[in-house]
């Protein structure tokens, strides 16, 4: 069965510093993978998508994702953090069913930004 | 850009009552979603539908409904609101079927069930 796994619920740093948010996943085949964020009282929004091209994604905002095989992992990052990354990140892995691609999510990374 | 818009912000129903929250998408998409999203859960599947008057349940139907009409159009019907379904429920949508198809969505709608 394919599952989703973010390993921290709350993650804080500093306004400049670099930002490590984890995701394990589990899939019986090479899998699609997604980060979503989303700013209070918003709907979400795609981050960025892996999609068995290059294992190195690159998203908006200056974030990027690496997918690692050999790990099961697809953890999110960014070099420098701004205030405005502050919200909750969003872990997800597309499967199957039927004819349909359906997305299982993560419990939720909820990003602090410290000034 | 892709609009999905909820009709409702926030909503706020007694129990027993029936409850719609409707979602309309602008960009002729085939596949719309409901999920709610609740603290420590993140977002779980309630229904989908992959084309009009097609649904399928997704991981907790259990209490809800839908109906899709029309292609832009997917509502979320709560036959009779109970209190565990105070919640936030977000809508989506995406462009074909298929593993990689990101998903669009709305603001979301906060229903308090008292």
């Amino acid at each position: 069965a394919q599952s989703v796994t973010q390993l921290d619920s709350h993650v804080s740093v500093s306004e400049g510093t670099p930002v490590l948010l984890r995701c394990n996943y589990s899939s019986s085949y090479s899998p699609s993978l997604f980060w979503y964020v989303q700013h209070p009282n918003k709907g979400l929004q795609l981050l960025l998508k892996y999609t068995s091209a290059a294992t190195l994604v690159k998203g908006i905002n200056g974030f990027e994702a690496e997918f690692k095989k050999s790990e099961t992992s697809f953890h999110l990052t960014k070099p420098s953090a701004h205030m405005s990354d502050a919200a909750e990140y969003f872990c997800v892995v597309s499967v199957l069913s039927g004819n349909t691609g359906k997305l299982i999510f993560g419990q939720g990374t909820t990003l602090q930004v410290k000034p | 850009d892709v609009k999905v818009t909820q009709s409702s912000r926030y909503l706020v129903k007694r129990t027993g009552e029936k409850v719609f929250l409707e979602c309309v998408q602008d960009m002729d998409h085939e596949n719309m979603f409901w999920y709610r999203q609740d603290p420590g859960l993140g977002l779980r599947l309630i229904y989908f539908s992959y084309d009009v008057k097609m649904k399928e349940k997704g991981d907790i139907p259990e209490g809800y409904s839908v109906s899709r009409e029309k292609k832009e159009r997917f509502s979320l019907i709560l036959e009779s609101a109970s209190t565990n379904q105070t919640s936030m429920y977000l809508c989506a949508s995406s462009s074909h079927r298929g593993l990689v198809s990101p998903l669009h969505f709305g603001n979301g709608t906060r229903l308090t069930v008292t």
